[in-house]
């Protein structure tokens, strides 16, 4: 089945200490965004890339960082993550064209916890 | 711009009793109008979506929804809760233009035997 899968489910790590999640799609969607979630509130978008065109959002701070090598691939950087980074982060897909376009569809998401 | 809400955070339903969730938006154009459910610890699954054409639009698990343009108002519906479905519901606006997803707050359904 055609999906959107992040890596790891789950991540620890120090506080200060870089930390990487990945994110792949096998739907050939061209855009991908990323996601932080806090628990009961809403996803807050930190940015997303349409095809190529990194977009941040005006408020996400500087310590988050992605990459996109490929189609396929999105990576979530956070330089020096904080306690209060400890959160969901959600990645998504959608496209641009075709009956679903503009349908975002969600990984399972990683827990990231700071210590 | 564009903006959700979602008037009830918290809702508790019998299994096999109704239920609704309130979805109110507000946009100047046409607006694309999407439920998505997440269950605990996991990502965001689409339930329905309206783009245009019938007001009414069937999901899945059971699930509905009406745009009612006048009330700028998405209501989800479903005519009997099965336990499985206690979940945050979130109700979010896009638009033709725009690849970006406007949330709501979201609401928490506890179903209760």
């Amino acid at each position: 089945d055609a999906m959107v899968i992040q890596n790891p489910r789950y991540q620890v790590t120090q506080f200060g200490k870089p930390v990487t999640l990945s994110c792949s799609q096998t739907l050939n969607h061209n855009v991908m965004y990323w996601y932080q979630q806090k628990s009961s509130q809403a996803p807050k978008l930190l940015f997303h890339y349409y095809d190529k065109d990194f977009n941040n959002e005006a408020d996400t701070p500087d310590n988050f960082q992605s990459r996109r090598p490929n189609t396929s691939f999105c990576f979530l950087d956070i330089r020096s993550p904080g306690l209060g980074d400890a959160a969901m982060y959600l990645c998504a897909t959608s496209r641009d064209n075709g009956g679903d376009k503009n349908i975002q569809y969600f990984g399972a998401g990683t827990r990231l916890s700071v210590l | 711009a564009q903006s959700v809400t979602q008037p009830d955070i918290h809702i508790t339903v019998s299994e096999g009793a109704s239920l609704e969730l309130r979805c109110n938006y507000s946009y100047g154009a046409t607006p694309y109008l999407f439920w998505y459910v997440q269950s605990p610890g996991q990502g965001l699954q689409l339930l329905l979506k309206y783009f245009s054409g019938d007001t009414l639009v069937q999901g899945i698990k059971g699930f509905e929804a009406e745009f009612k343009r006048s009330q700028s108002s998405f209501n989800l519906r479903k005519p009997s809760v099965h336990w499985s479905d206690a979940a945050e519901y979130f109700c979010a606006v896009g638009a033709d233009s725009w690849v970006k997803l406007q949330f709501g707050a979201g609401t928490q359904v506890v179903v209760t035997p």
